[in-house]
């Protein structure tokens, strides 16, 4: 299993451009989750999936942030316009049902927003 | 809702000693779970240990050990003989469990620890 893939390592991108980060759950598994890690807030949870249906998306920041499910092998998470403030590592982790399953999570994208 | 309090941003031990990383969280839930998870200068995320809420013992993994305290809501991570290998960005996490089998995880803002050679 080669784990949950994220897209891309690194992104640099100016104000005002769109962003978009993507990822690939571990097959089998029913729910994925969006994070954003900074200095000051630690792992923020953004939103989460399960089946393919957003459950919470009460994490968001702002309307210019949108995820999107579309099919329980891809997710993606768009940033437009871009701001400063968004540069963080995001981070995408995906979880069976099964009652002790653990959280597995991507190698994380650094986005820098200049 | 949950929160997840990790009051110490960093720590320092000397290899070979001992050290202790708290953690506190809030819930109104009676059955949940709780985990660390350490993150390397790589920034993969390392489970490390897990307690199911329900269990009174406490959990051991090797070198780390979990002091956890249902009624005081605190999640406290012990590293015994801490190895250079050690240092690292600590997380505590909370998940929910629900019978309608959705749930979500709630991270702490992390402890950076640093370990003296």
């Amino acid at each position: 299993d080669a784990g949950v893939i994220q897209s891309p390592r690194h992104e640099v991108t100016e104000m005002g451009q769109e962003v978009t980060l993507r990822c690939k759950p571990i097959s089998g598994h029913n729910s994925l989750f969006w994070y954003r890690q900074t200095m000051m807030r630690g792992l923020e949870l953004l939103i989460y999936f399960n089946n393919n249906v957003p459950i919470d998306d009460s994490g968001m920041p702002e309307d210019r942030f949108s995820a999107k499910m579309p099919n329980a092998s891809f997710s993606t998470l768009k940033i437009q316009p871009s701001e400063p403030r968004d540069s963080a590592v995001y981070f995408c982790a995906s979880g069976g049902d099964r009652g002790r399953e653990k959280l597995f999570f991507g190698s994380g994208t650094q986005l820098s927003v200049l | 809702a949950q929160t997840v309090t990790q009051s110490q941003p960093e720590m320092s031990v000397q290899e070979a000693e001992t050290v202790t990383l708290s953690c506190t969280y809030d819930t109104s839930e009676s059955d949940y779970y709780l985990f660390w998870y350490k993150q390397p200068p790589s920034r993969q995320m390392i489970l490390v240990i897990r307690q199911e809420a329900y269990k009174q013992q406490n959990a051991t993994e090797n070198r780390f050990s979990v002091n956890f305290q249902k009624a005081a809501k605190s999640f406290s991570l012990k590293i015994s003989d801490s190895q250079l290998g050690d240092a690292a960005m600590y997380f505590c996490a909370y998940r929910s469990r629900r019978p309608s089998g959705t749930y979500k995880y709630i991270f702490g803002t992390g402890t950076r620890l640093k370990v003296l050679a």
